[in-house]
């Protein structure tokens, strides 16, 4: 069935240091592609997406890239922020019985040291 | 904007009562809402999909007497934990989409319910 593998965390860095989390996904046909960010004590929210093979999806300096070939949508940061601590979380999207599901990855714990 | 909210944030009750959470939509009609529960340092499980009007479809291993989800309208639906034991204990999260949107793929999620039952 539709996947979706994330690096495992937790992951510490600096302020101001280089960001990727990788993730992959096994899916019939072609899926959208999601991140989410979970902060503290609170829910999901939407960080960016993408829907179709090469599509780039940004938001708040935070950019990832649609790679059919090698079934992977990594999440990427130049440069986080102690503000940027928080679980992020990969998905993608399938149809089932008629309505979008969402498939998550394990979600990748990040924090960021001032 | 897309903002979808849940009620209680956080509820304590004693095993064998029931809980009922809401989630609401509050700017824009939801065709569809989603529960999810979230074990602590785990993925987000989604638990069943409704649609307004009728009834929700239960993922598998998803007891539907236990979590009973009502979708009467398209800003409002409810779940509610009968009978609850402690191992019902979790984070409970509600998501919405809208048909009538230009992303209607996209989820909008609800700040969560913590629920403990002791």
């Amino acid at each position: 069935g539709d996947s979706v593998t994330q690096m495992e965390g937790p992951v510490t860095l600096s302020e101001e240091a280089f960001l990727t989390i990788n993730c992959t996904y096994t899916a019939t046909g072609y899926p959208s592609l999601f991140w989410y960010v979970q902060y503290p004590g609170e829910g999901l929210q939407l960080l960016l997406k993408a829907t179709k093979a090469d599509d780039k999806g940004s938001n708040k300096g935070f950019e990832a890239t649609y790679r059919k070939e090698t079934t992977s949508f990594h999440l990427e940061k130049g440069s986080v922020q102690v503000s940027d601590s928080a679980v992020y979380f990969c998905a993608l999207s399938k149809t089932q019985g008629g309505s979008e599901k969402l498939v998550f990855g394990k979600g990748t714990k990040l924090t960021v040291n001032p | 904007g897309a903002v979808v909210s849940q009620h209680p944030s956080r509820v304590i009750c004693k095993s064998g009562t029931s809980v009922k959470i809401e989630c609401r939509s509050l700017d824009f009609q939801a065709t569809t809402m989603f529960w999810y529960r979230q074990f602590p340092k785990q993925s987000l499980m989604l638990m069943a999909t409704s649609n307004e009007g009728s009834k929700a479809t239960y993922e598998q291993g998803v007891e539907k007497d236990k979590f009973l989800i009502n979708h009467a309208s398209l800003t409002l639906s409810t779940l509610t934990v009968t009978s609850a034991h402690p191992e019902d204990s979790s984070f409970y999260i509600c998501s919405a989409s809208s048909l009538h949107r230009q992303d209607q793929e996209t989820q909008y999620f609800g700040p969560g319910t913590r629920l403990l039952v002791l």
